[in-house]
Formats: C-alpha cells, structure tokens, sequence
C-alpha cells in the first residue's frame, strides 16, 4: 500500500541530545515537508523540500535540520539548540508545483524533552 | 496580513445544524486549495479539494471565490461524528508549498 510513514510515533529526548525522526513515503511525490504543532495550535512550517539534494527553512526552521538524499526519505534532526521541542510533528508529501493533488500525511511523531 | 486566516472558533453546535468556516488567504497567485479535517491527537485528512465552481459531496459543500480570496465550507444537518477541527489550506507561490490556517474547531452536542 502507498503512503507516508513516520516513526518513532513517541519519542523521548533529554535535554542537551539531538534526536533524528523519520519520514519515508512511496507515494513518488516530490515535495516533502515537515510541520510542527503544539496544543490547540495550527501546523507551522520547519522545513520543506521540492526535490532530492534540495530544501528549504520554513517559519520556524532555527534548532532543526533535514537532509533529502533520496526522493523517498526526508528525515528531521531536533538538535540541542531548540529550547522547546516538545510538540506533535507532520511530515507530509504532495507531488509539488508539477500537481495539484493533496497533501498526505504520516501518522505523527509525539517528542517530548524529559 | 497572515497568508491563511480561519475564523478562530471553537464552534459549538447542535446537532442538525449548519456551519460554516470561513477562510482568507493573501497571496493572489494560489493555485489550489483544500479542507483538512483533525480529529484530536491525529494527523490530518483531507476532507475536501476547492474547486473554482464550488464543489458538494454529501452534507459538505466547499466554495472558493478568486477575487474576493475567499473559501468557505459547509456542513448541513452535523453529526456528532463531525467534531473536530477543520483546517484550510492553500497552495502557491512559486514553491508551490502548503500554507495551513490555525484551524476552526468545532463541537457538535446531542
């Protein structure tokens, strides 16, 4: 079956330590993206990419990084330098500016700083 | 401006009733546009594409005005079913990327 998958779906961190989700769809869409949100608060931008070896920050990109080394795989590294990362993170994938289909996305990873 | 507005909500209702949200978006060159559906604690699921000519399925009907950068989306006779939020979303620019309203929530009550 298509689809997008993420994993871990919870995911403890200590202070200090960066942590690595992953994001890994075979929907072959092109963009990818990955959105935080926090309690009863929309989704906002971190990072999105249009192409493999390619991305781009988002709204809130500071304390995070990603990397695109197959079209497949998009994955989203919580590093130290983010003060609050406790929150629910989406990654979604959609074909890009070639199409107009709908965004899809993993079932959500729950971080939580311990 | 923010580049997608929602209607802040929550939306408490009966059942049977209709609702509607509201959604403004800034930028004129968007190419697509949709509602997402959030059950609590769960990602999102497409609910419905915005067609230029506005668009029905079922109890829903989703309507998308260029000029006035305006969608809207109907729910007649709601079901408890129906509680959730209800996000808009928009995508263009140049990017093509996905631009999420805050989200409307809504509550439907026996």
């Amino acid at each position: 079956d298509g689809g997008i998958t993420q994993s871990p779906k919870y995911l403890f961190r200590k202070e200090g330590q960066n942590v690595t989700l992953s994001c890994e769809q075979n929907l072959n869409h092109d963009a990818m993206y990955w959105y935080r949100q926090d309690p009863g608060q929309g989704l906002r931008l971190i990072y999105y990419s249009q192409i493999v070896n390619d991305f781009q920050k988002g709204d809130i990109a500071e304390g995070y990084s990603v990397s695109r080394e197959k079209k497949e795989s998009f994955p989203l590294t919580v590093t130290s330098a983010q003060k609050n990362p406790t929150a629910f993170y989406l990654c979604a994938s959609n074909m890009g500016p070639r199409g107009d289909t709908e965004a899809f996305f993993g079932q959500g990873t729950r971080l939580t700083v311990v | 401006r923010k580049e997608v507005e929602q209607d802040p909500g929550p939306f408490n209702v009966p059942e049977g009733a209709t609702v509607a949200f509201n959604c403004t978006y800034s930028n004129s060159a968007s190419q697509s546009f949709f509602w997402y559906r959030q059950d609590c604690r769960k990602e999102p699921k497409l609910l419905m594409s915005v067609y230029s000519s506005g668009n029905e399925d079922g109890r829903f009907t989703a309507q998308l005005n260029r000029a006035s950068q305006y969608i809207s989306l109907l729910i007649r006779d709601s079901k408890l079913s129906d509680s959730a939020t209800y996000l808009c979303v928009v995508k263009g620019g140049s990017q093509g990327n996905l631009i999420f309203g805050k989200g409307t929530k809504l509550s439907v009550k026996p």
